[in-house]
């Protein structure tokens, strides 16, 4: 099946502790996207990447990282740094300059 | 530079009652408007777009929406709601046709929608 695959569904974070979170696509899709989800806040941009090998900020990428060294992928880290890290993220991903597809998301929180 | 404004965090309405979502955005370049939605603890789905064309959208489950310029909004609606509707509702913006920053999608806050029996 074509799709974006977001693991795992649900992860939990010891203070201090980097984490990441994986996404992968198979649409063969040039950009991808990670947002971040709060209650009440809707989406907010973390970091994006049009092409292999580069990637942008987002409008909250402090205390998270990211690499693309394959198109399919787009892995997020979620380092020590960020002190609220407790939220629904979302991976996406867009081939042309219409609409975004979503994985179904992983659930982050801190213990 | 685009926003959005979805005015009302939740809205309530029986079953069979019209849907109203409001959806308003700002854009300095022509826009590409999405009604996206979310069930819970789920991702986001489609459900409809504007790209220039036809300026009223027909998407899934029965929802349509229409591109008002002068107005600037992006109104989602549905004849009459049905249980199954309930979840969260985002309007999101895009520069049209620009694979640059501005073609990022810049989502609303989000607007829940309740359908009771």
């Amino acid at each position: 099946d074509g799709g974006i695959t977001q693991s795992p569904k649900y992860l939990f974070r010891k203070e201090g502790q980097n984490v990441t979170l994986s996404c992968e696509q198979n649409l063969n899709h040039d950009a991808m996207y990670w947002y971040r989800q709060d209650p009440g806040q809707g989406l907010r941009l973390i970091y994006y990447s049009q092409i292999v090998n580069d990637f942008q900020k987002g409008d909250i990428a402090e205390g998270y990282s990211v690499s693309r060294e394959k198109k399919e992928s787009f892995p997020l880290t979620v380092t020590s740094a960020q002190k609220n890290p407790t939220a629904f993220y979302l991976c996406a991903t867009r081939g042309s300059w219409t609409e975004a597809f979503f994985g179904q998301g992983t659930r982050l929180t801190v213990v | 530079a685009q926003s959005v404004t979805q005015l009302g965090s939740h809205v309530s309405v029986s079953e069979g009652a019209l849907v109203l979502l409001r959806c308003n955005y700002s854009s300095s370049v022509p826009p590409y408007l999405f009604w996206y939605v979310q069930y819970p603890n789920q991702g986001l789905q489609l459900l409809l777009k504007y790209t220039s064309a036809a300026t009223l959208v027909k998407g899934i489950n029965g929802f349509e929406a229409e591109f008002k310029k002068s107005e600037t909004s992006f109104h989602l609606t549905k004849p009459s709601a049905h249980m199954s509707d309930a979840a969260e509702y985002f309007c999101a913006v895009s520069a049209a046709g620009d694979g640059g920053s501005q073609g990022n999608l810049i989502f609303g806050k989000g607007t829940k929608l309740s359908v009771k029996p």
